[in-house]
């Protein structure tokens, strides 16, 4: 199976800050049909997750623009350009091109 | 609005079988694949499940193959997850999850609100 890792594990931001999440797979996550098939889902405090970023860096349908994703193969990171109290929780990120694995999440709350 | 309603978790024993069922609102049911996705008590995420639209094909997380079923009823709208030969690592919240496409396992695009189940003597 494809294990995907995150750094850090845990996060504290001041609010307007930027924040960035870096995850790594063990594998390629790039399909012999041109897509990456990497995401990015945010679990808020006592609710399911919830997806923000498709294939490395399409924001899903109502996700703010302060949330963005990059990179390739196995290196992609995330960033958030401003926090805001709102964006509180674990960020996962998760890889499909196999079975679907996720990171360990990271965890971010405001200082 | 997409709308997805799990129940039927609860506390089983060991060895034990619980039937969980997701309604299905807001979208055409029967054009998309569905998953079951769980996640231990203060743990990550963990893939279980999918099935295409048409419940055709079914794929398992090689932790639950030959012990879970995944089914849908495409006439209620509505999505199962047979989990027999019950173990305490099994205990989870279990979540029904939205497919983004209909016959390929791809992504997750919405999510249930999730039902527990507990596996415990």
């Amino acid at each position: 199976d494809i294990v995907m890792t995150q750094t850090p594990l845990s996060l504290s931001v001041t609010p307007g800050q930027p924040a960035s999440i870096s995850c790594k797979s063990s594998q390629s996550l790039l399909h012999s049909d041109g897509k990456t098939y990497l995401y990015w889902y945010l679990q808020k405090p006592g609710q399911p997750p919830q997806l923000l970023i498709y294939e490395v860096s399409n924001r899903f349908s109502g996700v703010p623009d302060r949330f963005s994703g990059s990179g390739s193969g196995t290196d992609f990171t995330l960033k958030i350009s401003r926090v805001e109290a709102e964006d509180v929780g674990v960020y996962y990120c998760m890889q499909s091109i196999q079975p679907f694995t996720f990171g360990p999440g990271t965890k971010v709350d405001i200082k | 609005q997409v709308q997805l309603v799990e129940s039927g978790g609860g506390v089983v024993q060991p060895g034990g079988s619980l039937r969980l069922s997701c309604a299905a609102s807001g979208f055409t049911f029967s054009s998309y694949g569905m998953h079951w996705v769980r996640q231990a008590p203060g743990k990550g995420l963990e893939w279980v499940a999918f099935i295409r639209y048409d419940g055709s094909n079914k794929y398992y997380a090689d932790s639950v193959k030959g012990r879970f079923t995944i089914s849908r009823d495409n006439s209620k709208n509505t999505l199962y997850l047979q989990m027999n030969s019950l173990r305490a690592e099994d205990t989870a919240v279990y979540y029904c999850a939205k497919d983004h496409d209909k016959a390929v396992a791809t992504y997750f695009d919405y999510w249930g609100q999730g039902t527990l189940v507990t596996v415990s003597s």
